[in-house]
């Protein structure tokens, strides 16, 4: 069973920094492409970021670029979201997703984790 | 970026009821169109890719149409475990989006 269990996220300050992972199982990491996907409490699906299978294509959001980093550890089958300079319209709940297409950063998502919070307020 | 819409935001209907949601993008996307759908508290289940393929698992009730800018799903008759929001995605281009989704509530 595909399986993908984001952890990480929490309270924090504002301008300060977090790191989310998201440990997947149940398929073979390293030949499709991840996705991080927030939600803000009520409201809709926003992308934040992606990443290739090899490290080798990514694309930020307007929202986040400059002070998101996506990253993947093939070996560990893990993908991160370091997140710094947050702002209070950085709270939401962050998804990871799969890309359902073999090696191509575009597609569909299929499956989803259940997301971690994070919250930033003084 | 791709700009996704839908409509409605909202749609009340009731069990047994043929249901439409549409969705529009800002440039032709050709056929690189999925549907989720979501439950409160619930990460969005996928339910449509390709614009018109249904995901292994997904009730034959649920459709989908279209292509180049114009989409939409249909729920030939809504169920009760169909209550959620909906919502479409591009992915076109590099820069996935979404649309801003489509609740679905009871009549």
């Amino acid at each position: 069973e595909v399986q993908l269990v984001e952890s990480g996220g929490g309270l924090v300050q504002p301008g300060r920094s977090l790191r989310l992972s998201c440990a997947a199982s149940g398929f073979t990491f390293d030949d499709y492409a991840m996705h991080w996907v927030r939600q803000a409490p009520g409201k809709g699906l926003e992308w934040v970021s992606g990443i290739s299978w090899n490290s080798g294509s990514i694309g930020y959001a307007d929202s986040v670029k400059g002070r998101f980093t996506i990253s993947r550890d093939n070996a560990k089958n893990s993908l991160y979201l370091q997140m710094n300079s947050l702002r209070a319209e950085d709270t939401a709940l962050y998804y990871c997703a799969k890309v359902s297409l073999y090696r191509s950063i575009r597609g569909w998502f299929d499956p989803w984790g259940q997301g971690t919070l994070v919250t930033v307020s003084s | 970026d791709i700009q996704m819409t839908q409509s409605p935001s909202t749609l009340s209907a009731s069990v047994g009821d043929r249901v439409t949601i549409t969705c529009r993008a800002s440039q032709s996307i050709s056929s690189w169109l999925a549907w989720y759908q979501q439950k409160p508290g619930k990460a969005p289940k996928l339910l449509i890719y390709k614009a018109s393929s249904l995901e292994s698992g997904v009730p034959s009730r649920f459709s989908g149409s279209g292509s180049g800018t114009e989409f939409t799903l249909t729920i030939s008759s809504l169920q009760p475990d169909d209550f959620a929001t909906y919502y479409c995605q591009q992915y076109n281009s590099y820069s996935p989006t979404f649309g801003p989704g489509t609740k679905v509530d009871i009549k």
